[in-house]
């Protein structure tokens, strides 16, 4: 059973970048697409963006300009850079992996950032 | 981007009640949606994909349907551990986008 952890900072000041790993135990990482989804407490989600394991990437152009997603095959780990932080990017973070059949099954719970001086 | 609208956005209903959640897209997305259950502090848990296929595991009273612009998700009699929170999601184009929710509680 594939299961997903994320893990970072729960607490990032205004203007600096947010990172988070997500990891991945029960399964390889290889051969798989790995996204980011987020959901201000109280509101709906958001998709992030994605990586496949061999390192392409796909972004939602809202975010574009200030996100990065990683992956580290050798640590069965993927990674999530958010720059210039404000409190709109305050939210629950969550990670997930698409099956084969392009859809989303597994989920890291989530991890509560804020954004605060 | 396509935007989901999902109503009611709170419910409130009983044990044993039918319940139907609607999810509405901006423009067709042919049967590329999926349904999550979200409670506090847990993982999301996937329902139905492909608009109307029960993920394994999951409970029959779980069921979907819709194709093109309206889809429906149905529990056909609300036990206990149903009340959450669902999410729609369509999986027809970039970027992925989800609906608002609806919350499902006791009344």
């Amino acid at each position: 059973q594939v299961q997903l952890q994320e893990s970072g900072p729960g607490l990032v000041k205004p203007s600096e970048t947010l990172s988070l790993t997500c990891t991945v135990s029960g399964g390889s990482i290889d051969s798989y697409y790995w996204s980011w989804s987020r959901q201000p407490p109280g509101k709906g989600l958001e998709w992030i963006g994605y990586i496949y394991y061999s390192g392409t990437t796909n972004y939602n152009p809202s975010l574009n300009s200030r996100v990065t997603i990683s992956v580290d095959t050798s640590k069965n780990q993927f990674s999530l850079r958010l720059s210039s932080v404000t409190a709109a990017d305050t939210a629950f973070y969550y990670c997930a992996k698409r099956d084969n059949n392009g859809y989303y099954i597994y989920w890291g719970q989530g991890i509560l950032v804020t954004v605060s001086s | 981007d396509i935007q989901l609208t999902q109503s009611p956005s709170f419910l409130s209903a009983s044990v044993g009640d039918r319940v139907t959640i609607t999810c509405r897209a901006s423009q067709g997305i042919s049967s590329y949606l999926a349904w999550y259950q979200q409670k506090p502090g847990k993982a999301l848990k996937l329902l139905i994909y492909g608009a109307s296929t029960l993920q394994s595991g999951v409970p029959s009273r779980f069921s979907g349907s819709g194709s093109g612009t309206e889809f429906t998700l149905t529990i056909s009699s609300l036990q206990p551990e149903d009340f959450a929170t669902y999410h729609c999601q369509q999986l027809h184009s970039y970027p992925l986008t989800f609906g608002g929710g609806t919350k499902v509680e006791i009344k």
